[in-house]
C-alpha cells in the first residue's frame, strides 16, 4: 500500500519531443505528489507537485496531470531539451503534523532515465 | 532560499575509521531527514527529526548514528562502515504549510568505504 509504482524505466525523446512519465499509488491518504528532478552526482530537485484536490498544474514546460479516482499521475514536459536529460522520481507523501510532531514520509517511485537527443 | 548544505561532498573512510557527515539549512524547517541512494535507486530513509527528535529510525545499523544539535543542524555519525554501505547521502528538510510537508534535498555526500 505504501508502494509508488513509475514507468517508464527509461525514456529517449528527440528535442522538441513531450516525453510522458507516469506513476501510480495505492494509499489515498498520500497528501501531496512531488516531482523531483536529479543530475548525475546531485541531490534531487524540486521540480512541481500537486495536491490532489486539483487535477492539472503547469510551471513552465512542466504539467502535472493527476487523476484521483484512478490513483494515477503523469508528468510531462513541453518542448524537452537536452538539458532536460536527468533521472525524475516521482514521489507521494504523507504529513504527519500532530502531538509535537511535524514532517512529511515520502514514498518515491522507482525513477526515469530521460535522454533527450539534440 | 530552499538551500540544504551538506559537507563534505565526497568522503573516503576505511572500515575502521570514524567520520561525521553534516547538513544545515536556514530555511527555519523543523523537520530534518537522512536518505541513502544506491546507483540508479531512489532515496531510501533513514532517519527523520522532528522538533530535534528522533522521530524515525527505518531499522538503520547502529554504525549509523544521526544527531540533531539544533533546529538548523543535522550530522550522521559513521563508525565501523561496511563496503556496502558506500552511496549518496542525502539530507533534506521540510516544514509542513497547509497540511503538506514539501522537502529540499541538499546535493548529498559521495562516501566510498574501502
Amino acid at each position: 500500500q505504501q508502494q509508488v509504482k513509475q514507468s517508464p524505466q527509461s525514456l529517449i525523446v528527440q528535442k522538441g519531443g513531450i516525453p510522458i512519465i507516469n506513476c501510480a499509488y495505492e494509499n489515498t491518504a498520500f497528501d501531496y505528489f512531488p516531482w523531483y528532478q536529479q543530475f548525475p552526482g546531485k541531490g534531487p530537485a524540486l521540480l512541481i507537485a500537486i495536491r490532489p484536490d486539483v487535477s492539472e498544474k503547469k510551471e513552465g514546460r512542466f504539467t502535472i496531470s493527476f487523476n484521483k479516482s484512478a490513483k494515477q499521475f503523469s508528468l510531462h514536459i513541453m518542448d524537452s531539451q537536452p538539458g532536460d536529460s536527468a533521472t525524475y522520481f516521482c514521489a507521494a507523501s504523507m504529513a504527519l503534523n500532530a502531538g509535537g510532531t511535524s514532517y512529511g514520509k515520502l514514498t518515491f517511485g522507482q525513477g526515469t532515465i530521460l535522454t533527450v537527443h539534440p | 532560499d530552499t538551500e540544504v548544505t551538506q559537507t563534505p561532498k565526497h568522503l573516503v573512510m576505511g572500515m575502521t575509521n570514524k567520520k561525521s557527515l553534516k547538513c544545515e539549512q536556514h530555511m527555519g524547517h523543523r523537520a530534518m531527514y537522512w536518505y541513502k541512494q544506491k546507483a540508479k535507486k531512489p532515496p531510501e530513509l533513514m532517519f527523520v527529526y522532528s522538533y530535534e527528535k528522533l522521530s524515525i529510525n527505518e531499522s538503520v545499523p547502529s554504525r549509523f548514528s544521526p544527531e540533531c544539535p539544533n533546529s538548523s543542524l543535522l550530522n550522521l555519525h559513521l563508525h565501523a562502515l561496511q563496503p556496502e554501505d558506500s552511496a549518496l547521502y542525502l539530507c533534506a528538510s521540510s516544514q509542513v504549510k497547509l497540511g503538506v510537508a514539501e522537502a529540499f534535498f541538499g546535493q548529498g555526500t559521495r562516501l566510498t568505504v574501502v
